[in-house]
């Protein structure tokens, strides 16, 4: 049982280029999330999958899209890479409505963009 | 106003002291409260949540709910240096489905 897991680990980026996250879980959970966190500004909300099929803005979605493949992975892209999206990125995951609210954090992208 | 306020830090307790964090919300409809732990590089972890006003212990950890007051706290008894960590505060808003929002977190340094 990995948990969640994203991949990959470290990225640099030159100004304009697009990438694609990846997180996938194996809990057999119903919600995923993207957050970023970035130093003074803690972690924010990007975008979540309330459940598979599913996909919302959060509080910092512009620059981003994202896509809920199956109920294991989330996808998060920069189609077009900026400056300012320098940050560590966390998908994070969590049972579900009527569940526990825990969030299940993976191990984080660090993506630099020059 | 911030809708999850904690103080930066550091701060700094010796090893066995009380270590107290501190963190104020702003949506009186917040339900749920829950304190994640993060060392240096690594992703946030839960320790504590907590739902009701009072007090609610596991083992060293004591977490506080004071609805009335809007803030939650977090006591680490007989600190050691391996809880030096960043502590992130997290509420649940209401209305926010599944969402919970972070404060910026407390760094906490234990001194040995």
């Amino acid at each position: 049982n990995a948990g969640v897991t994203q991949t990959p680990k470290f990225q640099v980026l030159k100004t304009g280029q697009s990438m694609t996250l990846q997180c996938a879980q194996d809990m057999n959970h119903n919600s995923m999330y993207w957050y970023r966190q970035d130093p003074g500004m803690g972690l924010r909300l990007i975008y979540y999958s309330a459940s598979e099929g599913t996909t919302d803005k959060g509080e910092v979605p512009n620059g981003y899209n994202v896509s809920r493949l199956n109920k294991r992975e989330f996808s998060l892209r920069l189609e077009s890479a900026a400056p300012s999206q320098t940050s560590v990125y966390f998908c994070a995951s969590n049972p579900g409505r009527g569940s526990s609210e825990t969030q299940y954090f993976g191990p984080g992208t660090r993506l630099l963009v020059l | 106003q911030k809708e999850v306020e904690q103080n930066s830090g550091p701060l700094s307790v010796p090893e066995g002291a009380i270590a107290s964090l501190n963190c104020t919300y702003s949506d009186r409809g917040s339900q749920s409260f829950f304190w994640y732990r993060q060392y240096s590089g690594k992703s946030p972890e839960l320790i504590m949540s907590i739902y009701s006003n009072g007090d609610k212990e596991d083992g060293r950890f004591t977490a506080q709910l004071n609805k009335a007051s809007q803030y939650v706290s977090l006591l680490i008894r007989d600190s050691q240096p391996s809880d030096s960590a960043t502590y992130l505060c997290a509420v649940n808003r209401s209305g926010g489905y599944q969402k919970v929002t972070f404060g910026t977190g407390t760094k906490l340094q234990v001194i040995p």
